[in-house]
């Protein structure tokens, strides 16, 4: 079945150390984003890429970096930059916006 | 820039009772509209979504919401809640122009009780 994947589902950080989130998709989209949700704050945009090789910021990129070699890989970087990690992170591709987007199951970053 | 407002961070109702989740959006031209659910710990599952033509939209699990443009307004609806409508939902709106991407509401979280 068409989808995305990511992983780990829970990862746990020390203060201090980058950590890198799994995004895989398997429906063709040329279009990938990154969402960090926090309580009552709703889906904050990271950062997005429309096309393999090209990324742009998104609302909240500072403390996080991203790279997208193939269109269907676009893994986040969580820095040791990012001064408050802890947080519920989504991915989501989509292709056509008459289709919407669709997301993957998240990750859960805790620092410890 | 569009942005998405949703009243009420939590709404509860009664099993069986009316769904009433408010969404209010600022654009400047026709948006694209959407509803997605997320119950807990997994990611969003898109309800439904208005594009063009009619204003009224019918999803899945029973819900519908209709465009109004003079209200600016794309409230979600239920006739009857059941229990296994419980979880969180959120409204976005699709950004105009070059920069493709979805704003989202706060979120409201439905209650539903027996």
């Amino acid at each position: 079945d068409g989808g995305i994947t990511q992983s780990p589902k829970y990862l746990f950080r020390k203060e201090g150390q980058n950590v890198t989130l799994s995004c895989e998709q398997n429906l063709n989209h040329d279009a990938m984003y990154w969402y960090r949700q926090d309580p009552g704050q709703g889906l904050r945009l990271i950062y997005y890429s429309q096309i393999v090789n090209d990324f742009q910021k998104g609302d909240i990129a500072e403390g996080y970096s991203v790279s997208r070699e193939k269109k269907e890989s676009f893994p986040l970087t969580v820095t040791s930059a990012q001064k408050n990690p802890t947080a519920f992170y989504l991915c989501a591709s989509n292709e056509r916006w008459d289709t919407g987007a669709f997301f993957g199951q998240g990750t859960r970053l805790t620092v410890v | 820039a569009q942005s998405v407002t949703q009243l009420g961070s939590h709404v509860s109702v009664s099993e069986g009772a009316l769904v009433l989740l408010r969404c209010n959006y600022s654009s400047s031209v026709p948006p694209y509209l959407f509803w997605y659910v997320q119950y807990p710990n997994q990611g969003l599952q898109l309800l439904l979504k208005y594009t063009t033509g009619a204003t009224l939209v019918k999803g899945i699990n029973g819900f519908e919401a209709e465009f109004k443009k003079s209200e600016t307004s794309f409230h979600l609806t239920k006739p009857s809640a059941h229990m296994s409508d419980a979880a969180e939902y959120f409204c976005a709106v699709k950004h105009t122009g070059t920069a493709s991407k979805l704003t989202f509401g706060t979120g409201t979280r439905l209650q539903v009780t027996l």
